[in-house]
């Protein structure tokens, strides 16, 4: 759905760097879902925020991995010190409430490769 | 056992033929959504569904509760209906979860 900006579409990073994946809710969407898909398998949650609050992190990995939502600009998942098992495609969602009964709204996706 | 089990993974079509695919969950849900991703590409979310049958032109989803079980059906099925098509259930408010896909090819 166009209105949920993701960028960039597709990263390559070294394993070791960084990797920071940006989503930019639709107007008026206060909730934002990660979910990673690894090749080949389907799509999992990995955590739930709202504006300046983490709601349900639950599906994060502990270690490398975290995320934010400022009161101002995008979400922004952030892996530390990336490795190949993180190649994957990271999907963002948004709502304007939480999911209950809400239709969801899907940006492109960030296509992540380590190399 | 996933909680969300989709049926067939794979299906091949002609085109013109009616195509059924299926979903089955174990949980409580409060709605079952209906994707389509396809390849390479983002997701698109074609229904949402609480109860009951919705329709959008070609495409047609029905649920039943009580059976936990509910079904995406393509009219008149076409080559670029081709993609993945993905059912996912609202476990509580928090999150998603779910199915493996379904990879449709049409063949014209």
């Amino acid at each position: 759905n166009a209105g949920v900006m993701q960028n960039p579409r597709h990263l390559v990073r070294r394993r070791g760097q960084e990797a920071r994946l940006r989503c930019s809710p639709m107007k008026g969407h206060s909730h934002v879902y990660w979910y990673r898909q690894l090749p080949e398998e389907g799509l999992k949650f990995m955590v739930y925020l709202q504006k300046e609050n983490i709601i349900d992190e639950s599906g994060m990995p502990k270690e490398r991995f975290s995320a934010e939502f400022p009161k101002e600009g995008p979400s922004i998942l952030r892996i530390q010190q990336v490795v190949r098992g993180d190649s994957a495609a990271y999907f963002c969602a948004s709502s304007e409430q939480a999911f209950l009964n809400t239709e969801a709204f899907f940006g492109q996706g960030t296509r992540l490769t380590v190399v | 056992k996933n909680e969300v089990e989709q049926s067939p993974q794979n299906l091949t079509a002609q085109e013109g033929e009616f195509i059924t695919i299926n979903c089955s969950y174990s949980v409580g849900i409060s709605a079952l959504h209906w994707l389509q991703q396809h390849p390479g590409g983002g997701i698109v979310s074609l229904f949402m569904l609480s109860s009951g049958k919705k329709k959008h032109g070609r495409l047609i989803a029905t649920i039943n509760i009580q059976e936990k079980h509910s079904s995406l059906h393509i009219t008149a099925s076409h080559p670029r209906d081709s993609a993945v098509y993905i059912c996912a259930v609202n476990q509580g408010a928090q999150k998603l979860v779910f199915g493996q896909g379904t990879r449709l090819t049409i063949n014209p």
